[in-house]
């Protein structure tokens, strides 16, 4: 079976200070993980995603997450917040024998504040 | 290009109806995907399709749910005898279909059963 458990169901930050959303997955084969982030009243967008290559992945906006195994975390960080970041973050798992269907966690709400 | 599309955007309906969810991949996309996300909740699989059959249909929640994809682009999820417990936005999300790609998501059709 695999899970994600995304430890932080609300973040606040100020505009301008780092972002840390938290994850960790758990998964009986070698997982492909991806961070998606929904605007609201706008469809899901994909952020970042990792396939066993590079464990430091760079996705869009400014973003990174890095794939730690001995900690089976995939935390979304980001240097610099600007208020357009403010959205619902969903740290996402699948392998690829489960047909690549995608197991979501239950979201962060990333608040960006002035 | 043309994402994925899904019709219609909103959908009410009485409890008891029967209702028809339609989706529209990215054109060249094989694999085919619905998820389900309740309010406050992360998308969650239903049924996955590769060309013209289910894959995967573990997700269904019971055989009141049905989706079909008989040429392999457009598919339609089908629900009989619709409860208030199956509100919810419904997802669509296509993909080449080969190993751990992107799945692009379409807007969602919003249900409210009354």
């Amino acid at each position: 079976a695999q899970s994600v458990t995304q430890l932080d169901s609300h973040v606040s930050v100020s505009e301008g200070t780092p972002v840390l959303l938290r994850c960790n997955y758990s998964s009986s084969y070698s997982p492909s993980l991806f961070w998606y982030v929904q605007h609201p009243n706008k469809g899901l967008q994909l952020l970042l995603k990792y396939t066993s290559a590079a464990t430091l992945v760079k996705g869009i906006n400014g973003f990174e997450a890095e794939f730690k195994k001995s900690e089976t975390s995939f935390h979304l960080t980001k240097p610099s917040a600007h208020m357009s970041d403010a959205a619902e973050y969903f740290c996402v798992v699948s392998f690829t024998g489960g047909g690549n269907k995608l197991t979501f966690g239950t979201g962060t709400q990333l608040k960006v504040e002035l | 290009g043309a994402g994925v599309s899904q019709t219609p955007s909103n959908k009410v309906t009485e409890k008891g109806k029967y209702v028809e969810l339609r989706c529209d991949p990215i054109s060249g996309h094989t694999a085919l995907y619905w998820y389900r996300q309740s309010l406050g909740q992360g998308p969650e699989f239903l049924i996955y399709f590769q060309g013209t059959g289910a894959a995967d249909d573990s997700g269904l929640p019971n055989d009141r749910f049905f989706a079909v994809r008989p040429e392999g682009s457009v598919s339609t999820l089908k629900i009989q005898r619709t409860e208030r417990g199956d509100s919810a936005v419904y997802l669509c999300a296509s993909s080449l279909g080969r190993g751990p790609d992107t799945q692009y998501f379409g807007p969602g059709t919003r249900l409210t059963v009354l």
